[in-house]
């Protein structure tokens, strides 16, 4: 499975948009892009999951470039409620026998303020 | 809408007892996955089960079994406790066996957890 890297953490203010970076130099053409949203003591919320350039869901952005090494979550307009964490995850579900199971790396621990 | 339940909630247990979780999948889903993650730390998957049978492995200990039974229900049973136990389990649902070709994740429905702490 590709390796992923993103931020430890980050900080925002309520209102202003938030975009976190991921980069997946070794991702496989098969491969797509998931990323799940985790508050404290709750399991893991997808967010959205794309595989080449914009895909956008009613909560949140995935930009992808054409090299696919990289990719950025963007979050529109954060509120307090944004507060959690974001993992970034790489995968093709029938590959390396992930057979859909989620491997999560280092996620990104997002801050909102007032 | 229904979400994924998992039972109990807290438990607390001794060395070397034995524990079991259970975990109801949301309805007609049929794809059960267990992760543990432990304080401070990422979630790690651990066994998984597509149509009562099981699907793959991860870091699951050789004290740790699994199954799932006719009903999607899957239970995660615990023997030989040990502190390092000590962690939020969950179960995670879906709807649908990978394909063998390439493609997408199925979307897992995560449920609330189970905190298990092992004294």
């Amino acid at each position: 499975l590709a390796k992923t890297t993103q931020p430890i953490s980050m900080d925002s203010y309520e209102g202003q948009e938030v975009n976190i970076t991921c980069s997946h130099n070794n991702i496989a053409t098969n491969d797509y892009i998931t990323w799940y949203q985790q508050f404290p003591s709750q399991g893991p919320r997808f967010i959205i999951q794309g595989y080449k350039t914009k895909v956008t869901n009613e909560v949140a952005s995935l930009f992808i470039p054409a090299d696919r090494k990289s990719s950025t979550l963007s979050l529109p307009r954060v509120s307090l409620s944004d507060t959690a964490v974001y993992y970034c995850l790489v995968g093709d579900r029938a590959r390396g026998g992930s057979q859909g199971n989620l491997i999560f790396g280092k996620g990104t621990k997002l801050s909102v303020k007032p | 809408a229904a979400g994924v339940i998992q039972s109990p909630r807290h438990l607390i247990k001794e060395k070397r007892e034995t524990a079991t979780l259970k975990c109801y999948p949301i309805p007609r889903h049929d794809t059960v996955y267990w992760y543990q993650q432990g304080p401070g730390q990422d979630p790690q998957f651990l066994i998984s089960f597509y149509e009562k049978m099981q699907s793959d492995k991860g870091s699951i200990p050789d004290r740790f079994s699994a199954q799932q039974f006719s009903d999607y229900h899957s239970e995660l049973n615990m023997s030989s406790l040990e502190l390092g136990d000590s962690a939020l389990y969950f179960c995670a649902s879906s709807l649908g066996r990978p394909s063998k070709g390439s493609g997408g994740y199925n979307e897992q429905f995560f449920g609330p957890g189970t905190r298990l702490t092992v004294l």
